[in-house]
């Protein structure tokens, strides 16, 4: 079965980054496109962007250009998700979610999520 | 940028009852409309897909229509398990997601 695991919670201070992992299986890694989608507490969803981990080709949402940069390991069929220079308002579950393939596809499996809390 | 909004904000409802949640988008994306169900301390769930698609395993109650701008999600009978946070998404280009609305209990 498709499973997408996140690695677990972090702290972190204000302007310091964090890396959350999300590893892929029950499927080929290299079909599916791989989102990731914040949530502050209470909070609505907000897509980042997404990462083809076949081609490693990336999109990211405008205002996290320059800040957000996904990767991914093929061998061991995982992606990431750096944030760099973070901020108290950066605190947030963070989700890695599968979609595809095809354009416009949506989004049916999702990662457990992986609470980051900004705090000094 | 492509602008969700969904409405209500909140609802509140009984079981049994029928429920619709509406979902504009700025400018026409076809049927690139995802609904997707959100229950406290999961993560989201989608329901429908391509607008009107219902997702693999979700219950026939769930209903999606429209297309260009305007969507609508239906529930026909909600169901304890029902009350949640439902959120529009749209894959026509990048992805944008509405507020949510969050269905309660009356």
């Amino acid at each position: 079965q498709v499973q997408l695991v996140q690695s677990g919670a972090e702290v972190k201070k204000p302007g310091a980054s964090v890396k959350v992992s999300c590893k892929a299986s029950g499927y080929t890694f290299t079909s599916y496109d791989i989102n990731w989608v914040r949530q502050a507490t209470g909070q609505g969803l907000e897509w980042m962007g997404w990462m083809n981990p076949n081609s490693g080709d990336t999109g990211y949402v405008q205002k996290f250009q320059g800040r957000v940069t996904m990767t991914r390991n093929t061998a061991i069929s995982t992606a990431y998700m750096e944030v760099s220079s973070l901020r108290s308002d950066d605190t947030a579950v963070y989700y890695c979610a599968r979609s595809g393939p095809g354009v416009g596809a949506s989004a049916g499996y999702w990662g457990q999520g992986t609470l980051v809390t900004v705090s000094s | 940028d492509i602008q969700m909004t969904q409405s209500p904000s909140s609802l509140s409802a009984s079981v049994g009852d029928r429920v619709t949640i509406t979902c504009r988008a700025s400018q026409s994306i076809s049927s690139y409309l995802n609904w997707y169900q959100q229950k406290p301390g999961k993560p989201p769930k989608l329901l429908i897909y391509a607008a009107s698609s219902l997702q693999s395993g979700v219950p026939s109650r769930f209903s999606g229509s429209g297309s260009g701008t305007d969507f609508t999600l239906t529930i026909s009978s909600l169901q304890p398990e029902d009350f949640a946070t439902y959120y529009c998404q749209q894959s026509y280009t990048a992805r944008t997601f509405g507020q949510g609305t969050k269905v309660e209990i009356k």
